[in-house]
């Protein structure tokens, strides 16, 4: 079967870094991707590992190991704006794209 | 702009009624599909589609159906079958091909209500 997990909710603190796990188990691998998606509003992307290690982004980072199925993404230097939902996916060998169910992140004063 | 139209943002249905969401997208990608999101969970695929004239179920298809004539558009059809429709609609496109630029690209949604 293929089950990707991750935390429901989170909270942290204007300025602080948070970090968002995520662990999958998946028909082949293609590439992890995290989105972030505001309340009522479509995904965007964010970023993307195939490989093993750490991709930077401005404030958004992405971790991937491959061989223990996780991956997570770090937001620094939070601000309010960073107050939504992150969906970690993978494509799998199907060329599908299989989502967790989401972390909430709450940003708060 | 390229991007993906989905149509309409908002529509409201009765219970035994039909309906079509449209999808069209001017990225000239490959791959097409279709996700149901219901309301703190997330995406479940309901149909993709990788070629014209070719479509394939995922998880949830009971109840829907599509159709892929033109490479540019998908349209998803909301049968009276299906037993809870409401929910957000999203459809995305993507290259087939894997590496960097292979992510997936959303519409802005389609949220359907059955009264």
């Amino acid at each position: 079967g293929q089950n990707i997990d991750q935390p429901t909710e989170m909270t942290a603190t204007e300025g602080a870094i948070v970090q968002i796990n995520c662990t999958y188990q998946t028909s082949g691998f293609n590439g992890l991707f995290w989105y972030q998606q505001h309340a009522g509003e479509a995904p965007t992307f964010l970023s993307y590992n195939v490989l093993d290690g750490l991709e930077e982004k401005g404030r958004f980072s992405s971790f991937l190991s491959r061989s223990k199925g996780y991956s997570y993404l770090l937001l620094k230097e939070l601000q309010m704006k960073d107050s939504a939902s992150y969906l970690c996916a993978v494509r799998n060998y199907g060329q599908n794209f299989v989502f967790g169910p989401g972390t909430r992140l709450s940003v708060l004063p | 702009d390229g991007g993906i139209t989905q149509s309409p943002k908002y529509l409201f249905r009765k219970e035994g009624q039909n309906v079509t969401l449209s999808c069209e997208q001017n990225l000239n990608h490959d791959a097409m599909y279709w996700y149901r999101q219901d309301p703190g969970q997330g995406l479940r695929l309901i149909y993709y589609s990788q070629i014209v004239n070719d479509f394939q179920k995922g998880d949830i298809a009971e109840g829907y159906s599509v159709s892929r004539e033109k490479k540019e558009s998908f349209p998803l059809t909301v049968t009276s079958a299906q037993k809870n429709p409401t929910a957000f609609y999203l459809c995305a496109s993507s290259t087939v091909g894997t590496g960097l630029g292979g992510e997936l690209f959303f519409g802005e949604g389609s949220r359907l209500t059955v009264l």
